[in-house]
């Protein structure tokens, strides 16, 4: 049973391009995380999505920021324009339906904003 | 929002020694306790978590306890080993759709010297 997969594992985008992060949940977990880690900071949730469904995205800044899990394929994290302070790590994590406290990370991506 | 403060920031022990890592939230709300265990450059791991009708878990070395009164609540690694060594994460979590989101504190460098 694999793990929680993303991808790429190292982006490296310019100011002003686009960078997408791929997140495939564990099997059988239809809910789905995403957090941003700073330099030696904590995790910061972003937001929590369903299939087809954006639950709960209290943590995502409100521009150039979007997330999406769509009924087939991994969930999305989308970062349009990107700036400099956008260069951090971001972990997805899955959850099973059962025991949605249960969150399982992913190895994360770090993003480089050059 | 919650609000979760995390102390100490470093603990360095030696080989053999118990650590202790103490968080405080602000949000009553918040009922279930997780921590994380996250190697440099690896993905944050659970290794345990508590809910807020128990006052205390135990896991082999690992315990965690909870005041809800105070809103605290602390984990406790006895007969420290080297492979200890981590940055460990206490999170504050409320429910929300059906899950729970963590409000992460901003971690706690352990170092167990051998």
């Amino acid at each position: 049973n694999a793990g929680v997969m993303q991808n790429p594992r190292h982006l490296v985008r310019r100011r002003g391009q686009e960078a997408r992060l791929r997140c495939s949940p564990m099997k059988g977990h239809s809910h789905v995380y995403w957090y941003r880690q700073l330099p030696e900071e904590g995790l910061k949730f972003m937001v929590y999505l369903q299939k087809e469904n954006i639950i709960d995205e209290s943590g995502m800044p409100k521009e150039r920021f979007s997330a999406e899990f769509p009924k087939e394929g991994p969930s999305i994290l989308r970062i349009q324009q990107v700036v400099r302070g956008d260069s951090a790590a971001y972990f997805c994590a899955s959850s099973p339906s059962g025991k949605t406290y249960e969150q399982y990370f992913g190895p994360g991506t770090r993003l480089t904003v050059t | 929002g919650e609000n979760v403060e995390q102390h100490p920031s470093t603990l360095s022990v030696q080989e053999g020694d118990s650590a202790v890592i103490k968080c405080t939230y602000s949000d009553s709300a918040s009922n279930y306790f997780p921590w994380y265990k996250q190697e440099l450059g690896k993905r944050p791991q659970l290794i345990i978590d508590i809910r807020s009708n128990v006052g205390e878990k135990k896991d082999q070395r690992i315990a965690v306890t909870l005041n809800k009164t105070a809103k605290h609540f602390s984990l406790h690694i006895t007969e420290t080993q080297p492979e200890d060594s981590a940055v460990y994460f206490c999170a504050a979590s409320r429910e929300s759709g059906g899950s729970y989101i963590p409000t992460f504190g901003r971690g706690t460098s352990l170092i167990v010297h051998p």
